[in-house]
């Protein structure tokens, strides 16, 4: 069965940093894809990131570009997402995701706030 | 970006009737391989987003056959027959041709 975990989450300041983990099982972690994608309280989906199977390439939306790494260590079956200066409107739950977009984790909260 | 506009529904729909979503893409998402780049999604209340339909028309595995989408290049329509009270929550559709890949506003489906 695949699971995506989450985990790293909390209460952070402004300006402030924080990593993020998904653990992955079930599947050949080394062969997919992964995204983070969140999603603020109450409000719509916003994607942000994607590293390939291999780390060779990642994306990243304007929103976070300069601010965020992602990255993966497939040796542990476990990609990150590195948050630095974080801002109020960086509070939401933060979802990781297969690239085939079947499978997303349960969400960890992330909240921004003095 | 490619900008995802989705339609309103016109709530509550009463348990088994049809309802339709509509999501418009500001950029045609018909890619040179004949294939439309555009998922549905639904998000139940307090769980995660679940894949509905993929390559705008493909159910994804385990998804009942009460959902079927269609549409052009840039005009998407997600249709729910006889809606239950399982199909409560908010649906999504997402582009994925290019980078930054992005989501409609969100459609939210309530159950008379």
């Amino acid at each position: 069965e695949v699971q995506l975990v989450e985990s790293g989450g909390g209460l952070v300041k402004p300006g402030s940093s924080l990593k993020l983990s998904c653990v992955a099982s079930g599947f050949t972690f080394s062969s997919y894809g992964m995204h983070w994608i969140r999603q603020a309280p109450k409000k719509g989906l916003e994607w942000i990131a994607l590293i390939y199977y291999d780390s060779s390439n990642k994306y990243y939306a304007d929103s976070v570009k300069g601010r965020f790494t992602i990255s993966r260590d497939n040796s542990k079956n476990t990609l990150y997402l590195e948050m630095n200066s974080l801002r109020s409107e960086d509070t939401a739950m933060y979802y990781c995701a297969l690239t085939d977009y079947y499978y997303w984790g349960q969400g960890v909260m992330v909240t921004v706030s003095s | 970006d490619i900008v995802m506009t989705q339609g309103a529904l016109p709530n509550p729909v009463p348990s088994g009737e049809s309802a339709s979503i509509t999501c418009q893409s500001s950029k045609s998402l018909l890619y040179s391989d004949g294939k439309t780049y555009l998922n549905w999604y639904l998000q139940r209340p307090g769980q995660s987003p679940q894949l509905l339909i993929y390559w705008m028309s493909t159910r994804a595995s385990g998804v009942s056959d009460r959902f079927s989408g269609s549409g052009s290049g840039t005009d998407f329509t997600l249709k729910i027959s006889r809606v239950e009270a399982e199909d409560v929550g908010v649906y999504y559709c997402q582009q994925f041709l290019e980078f930054p890949l992005t989501f409609g506003s969100g459609t939210k489906l309530e159950i008379k």
